[in-house]
C-alpha cells in the first residue's frame, strides 16, 4: 500500500484537460510545498514533470501545471495528446516514521 | 550531457548481496544528491535512500534500513547502492537519480535503470 493515493486510472481525448490527484496527509503533501510529478512510459526511466507543487523543469511544456490544495496536489495536463499516455506517479517529501521521500500508486493516463 | 549511467543486469540468489554503480557526468557531481529508487515488476516506484555526493550523509527508507548501503567515488563521480540479504521481493529495476531542489527531493536526471533478479 503505497503512502500517497492517486486513482489507478484516469483518460481523456485529446485536446482535452485532465486533472490527476494525490492524496496524503499532514505529514507529507499538506505539510510541505514539496510535491513532485513524474511521468513513465513502458520500458523507460521516469522523467521529472513539476517539482516544489507547480514548478516545471527546463523542458516540459507548459500544458503540465501542478497545484496543491490542502493535503491534495494535482497534476493537470491540458490539450492533451497521444504521447501523454503512460503513467504518472506523484510523490512528497515525508516527516513521518520513514522521514524521506513517499510516492503515489501511480496513475495510467489513456488518451483515448 | 548531464547522464548517469548504471552497471548491468544482474542475477543473485536468495541471501546474497548486489552493488549497483552509478556513474554521473556532464555536472559537478558534488553540487548534487544521489538517491535510489526501485520498481517491482508492473509495480509502482519506491524510494530507498539519498546520499549527499558532498559529505556522504545519507538518509535510508525504514523498511531498508539495516539492509542497505550507499556510497559515493568522488574521484569517479560514481555513486553505489549495495543491498544485502537479498529475497525474492528485492527483484527490481534499481534507478539512480539525480536530487535537486530545496529539500534534494526532486529528481531530474535519471540512470537507464537495472534490473536486479533474486531467484534460486
Amino acid at each position: 500500500q503505497s503512502a500517497l493515493t492517486q486513482p489507478a486510472s484516469v483518460s481523456g481525448s485529446p485536446g482535452q484537460s485532465i486533472t490527476i490527484s494525490c492524496t496524503g496527509t499532514s505529514s507529507d503533501v499538506g505539510g510541505y510545498n514539496y510535491v513532485s510529478w513524474y511521468q513513465q512510459h513502458p520500458g523507460k526511466a521516469p522523467k521529472l514533470m513539476i517539482y516544489e507543487v507547480s514548478n516545471r523543469p527546463s523542458g516540459v511544456p507548459d500544458r503540465f501545471s501542478g497545484s496543491k490544495s490542502g493535503n491534495t496536489a494535482s497534476l493537470t495536463i491540458s490539450g492533451l495528446q497521444a504521447e501523454d499516455e503512460a503513467d504518472y506517479y506523484c510523490s512528497s517529501y515525508t516527516s513521518s516514521s520513514t522521514l524521506g521521500e513517499v510516492f503515489g500508486g501511480g496513475t495510467k493516463l489513456t488518451v483515448l | 550531457q548531464v547522464q548517469l549511467v548504471q552497471s548491468g543486469a544482474e542475477v543473485k540468489k536468495p541471501g546474497a548481496s548486489v552493488k549497483v554503480s552509478c556513474k554521473a557526468s556532464g555536472y559537478t557531481f558534488t553540487s548534487y544528491g544521489i538517491s535510489w529508487v526501485r520498481q517491482a515488476p508492473g509495480q509502482g516506484l519506491e524510494w530507498m535512500g539519498w546520499i549527499s555526493a558532498y559529505n556522504g550523509n545519507t538518509n535510508y527508507a525504514q523498511k531498508l534500513q539495516g539492509r542497505v548501503t550507499m556510497t559515493t567515488d568522488t574521484s569517479t563521480s560514481t555513486a553505489y547502492m549495495e543491498l544485502r540479504s537479498l529475497r525474492s521481493d528485492d527483484t527490481a529495476v534499481y534507478y539512480c537519480a539525480r536530487a535537486m531542489g530545496i529539500m534534494e527531493n526532486a529528481f531530474d536526471i535519471w540512470g537507464q535503470g537495472t534490473m536486479v533478479t533474486v531467484s534460486s
